[in-house]
């Protein structure tokens, strides 16, 4: 059974560009949550999909949004990049079944690093 | 607001000695509390979590934690450190929010193993 998987897993960007990174979730679960992780910090929460619809976000700018597709899988989009949005971005998927939610909660991929200059 | 505090930005610890990881929460009455390991360069693996019942709970590579509600904490132990133990840990805790939850990370805590 497939976890999550993002790609690409390296990516390097200039300052000004958009940028769009991708997860596919894994088999089963039915929510994404997008995450950033600056070097040396915990992950920051950015948002979340259910439903292909943004449910929560964190304190992000609107430069960044996503976008959930009906397969569950789910693209984060940068826009105008900073040097500062240099970062490992996460994907961890979830399912809304509370019983299973309970036994496994997230499941994570291995990142996108994003490097911006 | 509901969060997770890591007080040890860095430890360091001999290897075969043992370990404890501090974390503090602020949440409800029913906190919802993980522990994350993350080597270099990688995802975050879930080391174990505690939703309710027995305090003392059980996880994976030996990892044990103790909730401890008159004291706000969960903290991480293990009984003797290997090498490939060294990484950075994470305490978290769930939240609701519109009625959708999600998890919120303490900042860390690095773990430096010595032979």
């Amino acid at each position: 059974d497939a976890g999550v998987t993002q790609s690409p897993t390296h990516l390097i960007k200039t300052r000004g560009q958009q940028v769009t990174l991708r997860c596919s979730p894994k088999s089963g679960h039915d929510t994404v949550s997008w995450y950033q992780q600056a070097l040396g910090q915990g992950p920051q929460f950015i948002f979340q999909y259910y439903e292909e619809e943004e449910r929560q976000r964190g304190n992000f700018p609107d430069r960044f949004s996503g976008h959930q597709f009906p397969n569950y899988s789910s693209e984060l989009n940068v826009n105008a990049l900073l040097l500062g949005d240099s970062a490992l971005y996460l994907c961890a998927s979830s399912t809304t079944v509370a019983i299973e939610w309970a036994r496994y909660g997230y499941t994570f991929g291995s990142g996108t690093r994003l490097t911006v200059v | 607001a509901q969060s997770v505090t890591q007080p040890d930005i860095h430890i360091t610890v001999s290897e075969g000695a043992s370990l404890e990881l501090r974390c503090n929460y602020s949440y409800g009455a029913t906190p919802y509390l993980f522990w994350y390991v993350q080597s270099p360069g990688q995802g975050l693996q879930l080391l174990l979590k505690y939703f309710s019942g027995d305090t003392l709970v059980q996880g994976i590579k030996g990892f044990e934690a103790e909730f401890k509600r008159s004291q706000s904490s969960f903290n991480l132990r293990k009984p003797s450190v290997h090498w490939s133990d060294a990484a950075e840990y994470f305490c978290a805790g769930r939240s609701y929010s519109g009625g959708y939850q999600k998890v919120t990370f303490g900042t860390g805590t690095k773990l430096q193993v010595i032979p």
